[in-house]
């Protein structure tokens, strides 16, 4: 099973700064990668996949990049909108489908 | 639009079956797989597996003997069955619909949250 590890587990930022994520694979999940965003009392939404392709509707701010065991999902400046759960997701190697623990957004 | 619905009793007993549909609306699940994933209370996501459209499927191994995924096209439903469940199955459970196997996840469900009673 690859074990997908996020960090940090928090991280506080002002709005209009930027927020970098990380994403550690245990083993290279080449660029299948995908990154979500879920607010509480809502389902995940998706917002990159392919480590670096926006999903339909995702604003320019939400950037993906990485491959093989690092990945990096960067947010250009911080909307209040934005503050929220983000987890990782790897759909390489499988079964299973492994997400990440997960990295809570929160205000600064 | 396509649109995905979780529904099933909100309170199973420990012990029983935990059973879950996903009906799909304003789309097809001909050509598609239903990948149910939960999530406990405050804590991360699980894939439990997916079902394709043909009925094939494929599980975590850490639930595999206890899950059975099925699909009647009939009624554009995909269903879970989780046997003999505990405190630990307590979760919200999601459905996801996606057109490869191996894949990321667009559309959801809105979950439904499941309660195991002792």
């Amino acid at each position: 099973e690859i074990v997908m590890t996020q960090s940090p587990a928090t991280l506080s930022v002002s709005p209009g700064e930027r927020a970098t994520l990380s994403c550690r694979a245990s083993q290279s999940v080449s660029s299948k990668l995908a990154w979500y965003q879920q607010k509480p009392g809502q389902a995940p939404r998706l917002l990159i996949y392919g480590a670096s392709t926006r999903a339909t509707g995702i604003p320019a701010r939400f950037s993906g990049s990485g491959s093989g065991t690092e990945f990096t999902l960067t947010i250009s400046s911080l909307q209040s909108e934005d503050f929220a759960v983000y987890y990782c997701q790897q759909y390489n190697s499988w079964p299973p489908i492994t997400f990440g623990q997960g990295t809570r957004l929160e205000i600064k | 639009q396509v649109q995905l619905q979780e529904s099933g009793p909100g309170l199973v007993k420990s012990s029983e079956t935990l059973s879950l549909t996903c009906t799909v609306s304003g789309g097809s699940l001909t050509g598609y797989y239903c990948s149910w994933i939960r999530q406990p209370p405050g804590k991360g996501l699980e894939w439990i597996g997916f079902v394709y459209y043909s009925g094939s499927t494929s599980y975590n191994s850490s639930l595999k003997s206890r899950v059975t995924m099925s699909v009647d096209t009939s009624k554009d439903q995909f269903s879970l069955k989780l046997t003999s469940v505990t405190a630990a199955d307590t979760a919200v459970y999601y459905c996801a619909r996606h057109y490869y196997d191996g894949s990321s996840y667009s559309v959801w469900g809105r979950g439904t949250l499941v309660t195991v009673s002792s």
